[in-house]
């Protein structure tokens, strides 16, 4: 079944530094994409990365990239250069590409960036 | 400005009351989907829509209903609120319903059952 894991309720960064966020999951689809969204303290959900299972090199978008580690089953966000707008939570997300292609998400991690 | 429209933004309802939250969406996306948002427990997804005319159940599927009549609207019906029904309900879509396809979500409603 597919599981979502963040065990990382809550983080701090110094402004202009790196920050992972932690996020594993487990599923027995071969074909799967995963995702992170971005939810700052006015509740809308902002679309952030994807990485596709078959992808060969990690994504980036920006100043975000996911280290994507197939076989220990893990997508981590890296933030670099935090800015104190990346103060938010943020959900990791695994969609399976067959039976339903449904979305599921971790329980999120609040990420306070300190000026 | 092309997204998701959800109404209303905030509802106080009796328990036991008949209520539906509305979903419009103007981007012709496929896919569309109702999740509930609850502290320490992430999104859950309650039901989706891959296209117009089909509807399915997600992981928290009970004393909640969907129809999907066409590709624009998808409301979410709760036939008997009940107090743990209380919770931020998001709406959202997909251009496809696998792929690198992220979701488009809307502002959320806030829903509270007494």
């Amino acid at each position: 079944a597919q599981k979502i894991t963040q065990t990382q309720p809550g983080m701090f960064v110094q402004e202009k530094e790196a920050v992972t966020l932690d996020c594993t999951y487990d599923t027995s689809d071969p074909s799967y994409g995963l995702f992170w969204y971005k939810q700052p303290s006015s509740g809308e959900m902002i679309f952030l990365i994807y990485q596709g299972s078959y992808d060969q090199q990690n994504a980036t978008e920006g100043r975000y990239s996911l280290n994507f580690q197939k076989a220990r089953k893990s997508a981590n966000l890296v933030i670099s250069a935090s800015q104190l707008g990346d103060s938010a939570m943020y959900f990791c997300a695994m969609r399976e590409n067959t039976g339903g292609f449904k979305t599921i998400f971790g329980a999120g991690t609040r990420l306070f960036v300190k000026a | 400005i092309a997204g998701i429209t959800q109404a209303p933004t905030s509802q106080i309802l009796a328990a036991g009351r008949r209520m539906t939250l509305r979903c419009t969406q103007d981007m012709r996306h496929n896919a569309m989907y109702w999740y509930r948002q609850d502290l320490g427990l992430g999104l859950r997804l309650i039901h989706y829509s891959n296209t117009a005319g089909t509807t399915g159940k997600g992981e928290v599927p009970d004393g909640y209903s969907v129809s999907r009549a066409n590709t624009d609207d998808f409301p979410l019906t709760l036939a008997s609120a009940v107090p743990s029904q209380t919770s931020v309900y998001f709406c959202a879509s997909s251009e496809g319903d696998r792929g690198r396809y992220g979701y488009t979500f809307g502002s959320g409603t806030r829903l509270t059952v007494v």
